[in-house]
Formats: C-alpha cells, sequence, structure tokens
C-alpha cells in the first residue's frame, strides 16, 4: 500500500491529451514539492517535473505538473507512442521522515 | 555527464548479506544526497535510504531498518548499501539516484542492480 495513490492506469489515443493524479496527505503533499517519473520499459526511471511544476532540461513542454492542496497532477498532452511507460509521483513525507512514491499509473497510447 | 553505475548485485540465500556499490562520476559526489530505491519484480518503485551531503544525516525506509546500512565513500565518489539478514521480500533491482534540488528530487538514475534473495 503506497503512502501515494495514483489510478493504476489511463489510457488515450495519439494526439490527445492525459492527466495522472497523485493523492497524499497534509505531512507529504500538503507540505513538499512533488516530482514526477517516467519509466519506459526495461530502463531506470527518468525524472519528468520536479517542485510541481518545473521541467529538467530535456524535457519537451508537452508534459507539466500542477499540485493543489494535498493532490498533483500531471499532464501530457500531444500524446505520443513514445510516451507509453510507467509514471509515479513522489515526495518528502515530513513526519515520517521519507521519501514516498505512488504505487504508479501505466499508460496506455491507443 | 552525470553517470551512475551500480554493482554487487546477485543471488544470496534468506539470512545472507550483500554490499551494493554505486561509483559515480560527472559531478561532484560529496556536495550531493544520495538516494537508494528499490523495484520489486513487477512492481512499483520503493524508497530505501537516503544519505545527505553536507550533514551526513541517514535515513531509510521502516522495513529495512536495522537490516541495511547505507555509507558512502566521498574519496572514490562511491555510495553503498550493505544489506543483511536479507528476505525473499528484499529481492528487486536497487537503483542509486542522486538528490538534487532537495532530497526527495532524484535527477539521476543508475541503470540498476539485480538482488535474488532465494535458497
Amino acid at each position: 500500500q503506497s503512502v501515494l495513490t495514483q489510478p493504476p492506469s489511463v489510457s488515450a489515443a495519439p494526439g490527445q491529451m492525459v492527466t495522472i493524479s497523485c493523492s497524499g496527505s497534509s505531512s507529504n503533499i500538503g507540505k513538499n514539492y512533488v516530482s514526477w517519473y517516467q519509466q519506459l520499459p526495461g530502463t531506470a526511471p527518468k525524472l519528468l517535473i520536479y517542485d510541481n511544476d518545473k521541467r529538467p532540461s530535456g524535457i519537451p513542454d508537452r508534459f507539466s505538473g500542477s499540485k493543489s492542496g494535498t493532490s498533483a497532477t500531471l499532464g501530457i498532452t500531444g500524446l505520443q507512442t513514445g510516451d507509453e511507460a510507467d509514471y509515479y509521483c513522489g515526495t518528502w513525507d515530513s513526519s515520517l521522515r521519507v521519501v514516498v512514491f505512488g504505487g504508479g499509473t501505466k499508460l496506455t497510447v491507443l | 555527464e552525470v553517470h551512475l553505475l551500480e554493482s554487487g548485485g546477485g543471488l544470496v540465500q534468506p539470512g545472507g548479506s550483500l554490499r551494493l556499490s554505486c561509483a559515480a562520476s560527472g559531478f561532484t559526489f560529496s556536495n550531493y544526497a544520495m538516494n537508494w530505491v528499490r523495484q520489486a519484480p513487477g512492481k512499483g518503485l520503493e524508497w530505501v535510504s537516503l544519505f545527505t551531503g553536507s550533514s551526513g544525516g541517514t535515513y531509510y525506509a521502516d522495513f529495512v531498518k536495522g537490516r541495511f546500512t547505507i555509507s558512502r565513500d566521498n574519496s572514490k565518489n562511491t555510495l553503498y548499501l550493505q544489506m543483511d539478514s536479507l528476505r525473499a521480500e528484499d529481492t528487486a533491482v536497487y537503483y542509486c539516484a542522486t538528490a538534487g534540488a532537495r532530497v526527495s528530487v532524484l535527477d539521476y538514475w543508475g541503470q540498476g542492480t539485480l538482488v535474488t534473495v532465494s535458497s
């Protein structure tokens, strides 16, 4: 059981937009910045979004992040088949004093 | 270019020990906090441990406290994870990752090393 809650799967057609939610509590998302990671099949995770809505160098602006209260959202526009991956949210939990992740969301581009 | 290379994984019997290493290059290792994260086969990411940069503080997930020890040798640009009293449920790919803007921002990841705990 993950501390952060994500939907197990989402799907959309190429060119469309999709959002992935991440729900937490006042001790984690409510107090701290959220990051998002993309894990393509058979590869290591990659940082996609940090500090709620910032993109590292090289990440296209099709990827966006937002946070409100104890929830965060990853948005992907102009979906491509290459976006098919598992996506994870993560943050610090100030009460547990640990890094916490969501259970992951599998994106299928139909 | 940042490069992280994990090693030390393998097959070990329940109750046994392993020491994982993560060799870092391409950045000033001593300035950065470092994490270990694991992923059991077919499962999601699970944070294991953190070694902060300057303060030298260490943090552990509850399920490894008292069994795993994180350490680092800044002279060798290497992060370690000593794993004792291993259990079948510790079977996973173990990744090391740098902590960037914040300790919870894992901005660079290694390719991982597989640990299998089985008799």
